[in-house]
């Protein structure tokens, strides 16, 4: 099956730095990747959407500024959490999907992100 | 509003004691319902994709059915492997971009030997 990577896995921070997640499908082009955010026992919350070579589209309440995103190639996406703040601590999963079953996407393994 | 309600929020099994998990929706023109299992601290593992009412698909022990306003995933004589989230989702389509998913809260399921 399809596999998509996530790096780093875990990544601590200070308080008022700036992290980058990395997307990376292996075996497939993705020309739309998702990202989404989980809170311990919560379901996952889609946070934007990356289109290869265009701007990314955010869901309401998100905020754009905060997380920026780049979908440089079709296989790589990437999320920048700035400024980041305690709050921000959470679990980043990002997910990509293919042209052809938009709707049946492939995880990656998540990247748990806390900030002191 | 556009939802999908999974239940129960947790399930206790013995093993080899079968049981359903449900997730209902109420998303206008659906475009398929998906299945997937989460791991503890991993992302979701793709189950099942359901595209219309009377659709059944099976994987070992999983099957999943769809009716117009709910879907099921069937587990037949669970073993402690089973154990994990189960979620769906179903598609958010407002707008042009094909894709995005909205994710129940998922049935957290704990088989023991």
């Amino acid at each position: 099956g399809a596999v998509v990577s996530q790096h780093p896995s875990r990544v601590i921070c200070k308080s008022g730095t700036s992290v980058k997640i990395e997307c990376r499908s292996l075996d497939f082009q993705a020309t739309t990747m998702f990202w989404y955010r989980q809170f311990p026992k919560q379901s996952l919350m889609l946070m934007a959407t990356s289109n290869e070579g265009s701007k990314a589209t955010y869901e309401q309440g998100v905020e754009k500024d905060k997380f920026l995103i780049n979908h440089a190639s079709l296989t790589l996406s990437t999320l920048t959490v700035t400024s980041a703040h305690p709050e921000d601590s959470s679990f980043y999963i990002c997910s990509a999907g293919g042209e052809v079953a938009p709707y049946e996407q492939y995880f990656g393994p998540g990247t748990r992100l806390t900030v002191t | 509003e556009d939802q999908v309600t999974q239940s129960p929020e947790a399930l206790r099994l013995q093993e080899g004691e079968s049981s359903s998990l449900n997730c209902s929706y109420t998303v206008s023109g659906l475009r398929g319902l998906f299945w997937y299992r989460q791991d503890p601290g991993k992302g979701p593992e793709f189950l099942f994709t359901l595209y219309s009412a009377g659709e059944e698909k099976e994987k070992e022990r999983l099957k999943a059915t769809l009716t117009k306003k709910e879907s099921f995933l069937h587990i037949t004589a669970p073993k402690p492997e089973d154990s994990a989230t189960y979620l769906c989702a179903a598609p958010l389509d407002r707008g042009s971009t094909l894709g995005r998913l909205y994710f129940g809260r998922g049935t957290q399921l704990t088989v023991w030997p």
